[in-house]
């Protein structure tokens, strides 16, 4: 079946260092996003990539870094200079970035800063 | 510019009561417009979207939301709720030049 994979589903980080999120998509989709979610504040755009090598900035984009070298795999980097990156984060996909027809989520990755 | 506001952070009925999640939008220009619901620790499934066919949506599960330009609104509405149907709700808008802006979620719990 279709759908977009992320890993790891539970993530722990260390003060100080960088961790990688892993999202993969085999559902041939051109435009791949980013959002964080933290309670009570829905969803906020990290970044995202319309098309292979790539991708703009969101609204909420330091700290973090994306590469987009492949058409199925967008992962995103959380860098020490993110001060609060405990959040949920979710990967989803799209045929084009202006279709309407909506977006398809992976299962998100929880980040903690311990 | 683009912005979604969903009325009521936690929203609580009775199963078998009528189902209300409110959601008005701002948009410069005709927007595309999305229910999506997510379960605990899930990402985030789409249950319906308008975009510009027919005001009255309807989508999985026995949701629908209508499209009301005067009101700037597209509130979900399910006749009779399920268990099964707690869940947090998300309302979208997109105008096709950014990606999907989300409101800020609300929390359905459905008493027995």
């Amino acid at each position: 079946d279709g759908g977009i994979t992320q890993s790891p589903k539970y993530l722990f980080r260390k003060e100080g260092q960088n961790v990688t999120l892993s999202c993969e998509q085999n559902l041939n989709h051109d435009a791949m996003y980013w959002y964080r979610q933290d309670p009570g504040q829905g969803l906020r755009l990290i970044y995202y990539s319309q098309i292979v090598n790539d991708f703009q900035k969101g609204d909420i984009a330091e700290g973090y870094s994306v590469s987009r070298e492949k058409k199925e795999s967008f992962p995103l980097t959380v860098t020490s200079a993110q001060k609060n990156p405990t959040a949920f984060y979710l990967c989803a996909s799209s045929i084009a970035f202006k279709e309407p027809y909506g977006y398809t989520f992976g299962s998100g990755t929880r980040l903690t800063v311990v | 510019a683009q912005s979604v506001t969903q009325l009521g952070s936690h929203v609580s009925v009775s199963e078998g009561a009528l189902v209300l999640l409110r959601c008005n939008y701002s948009s410069s220009v005709p927007p595309y417009l999305f229910w999506y619901v997510q379960y605990p620790n899930q990402g985030l499934q789409l249950l319906l979207k308008y975009t510009s066919a027919a005001t009255l949506v309807k989508g999985i599960n026995d949701f629908e939301a209508e499209f009301k330009k005067s009101e700037t609104s597209f509130h979900l509405t399910k006749p009779s709720a399920h268990m099964s149907d707690a869940a947090e709700y998300f309302c979208a808008v997109s105008t096709g030049r950014r990606a999907l802006t989300f409101g800020s979620g609300t929390r359905l719990q459905v008493q027995p």
